[in-house]
């Protein structure tokens, strides 16, 4: 059974930074291309990241491009998110989900139960 | 990047009634070679995460009742849930794979009790 835990969400200031960890377990992990998605309060999804199976691709939309860096440990099952310069519109439930292949990106076979930044002065 | 969206942003249906979903791509999402549609459907249910039940347009992800079915091509997309039951009423979700690695969500549809 596939199982994705996030953490590290919290509240921080505008221009700090946090990282997001996401623990899988359930397949395995090194087969598969990672993604994070996020979804501000009462709003819809939007896509944040991806990264290939084996680490060395990685995409990311303009919105959060230069500010973000997804990773991956598959030594460890674990994908991150490194996030700096947090802006106020960052503020969001944020997901961590399987690809159903390995590599750019496809559709979202599973999904975490998310972990919540408020980016707030 | 290509936008994709829904249509009607909530709709209420009877138990047991039709409730139809449609979802726009402001391009094809066709691919000739392979002759496959890059569109999945998800459901969120309130304070849950996504979940996943439909790709490449009409294929039902395993588990997902038949009563849930996607249908259409190229731009124009439609979910369909046959008779709708109280356990449905989520919010729904498009997301286009084609224009990889930038994916794209609709806007979402909610779905409730009339």
């Amino acid at each position: 059974q596939v199982h994705l835990v996030e953490s590290g969400g919290g509240v921080v200031q505008p221009g700090w930074s946090l990282r997001l960890s996401c623990a899988a377990s359930g397949f395995t992990f090194s087969s598969y291309s990672m993604h994070w998605v996020r979804q501000a309060p009462g709003k819809g999804l939007q896509w944040v990241a991806v990264i290939s199976s084996d680490g060395t691709k990685k995409y990311y939309p303009d919105s959060v491009k230069g500010r973000f860096t997804i990773s991956r440990d598959n030594a460890e099952n674990t994908l991150y998110l490194q996030m700096n310069s947090l802006r106020t519109e960052d503020t969001a439930m944020y997901y961590c989900a399987r690809d159903f292949s390995y590599g750019s990106g496809t559709y979202l076979l599973s999904w975490g139960r998310g972990t919540l930044v408020t980016v707030s002065s | 990047d290509i936008v994709m969206t829904q249509s009607p942003d909530s709709l209420a249906v009877s138990l047991g009634e039709r409730a139809t979903i449609n979802c726009k791509s402001s391009q094809s999402v066709f691919y000739s070679s392979n002759k496959k549609n890059y569109l999945a459907w998800y459901q969120q249910k309130p304070g849950q995460s996504p979940k996943l039940l439909i790709y490449w347009a009409s294929t039902r992800e395993s588990g997902v009742p038949d009563r849930f079915s996607g249908s259409g091509s190229g731009t124009d997309f439609t979910l369909t849930i046959s008779s709708l039951q109280a356990e449905d009423v989520a919010v729904y979700y498009c997301q286009q794979y084609y224009d990889t690695p930038q994916l794209t969500f609709g806007g979402g549809t909610k779905v409730e009790i009339k």
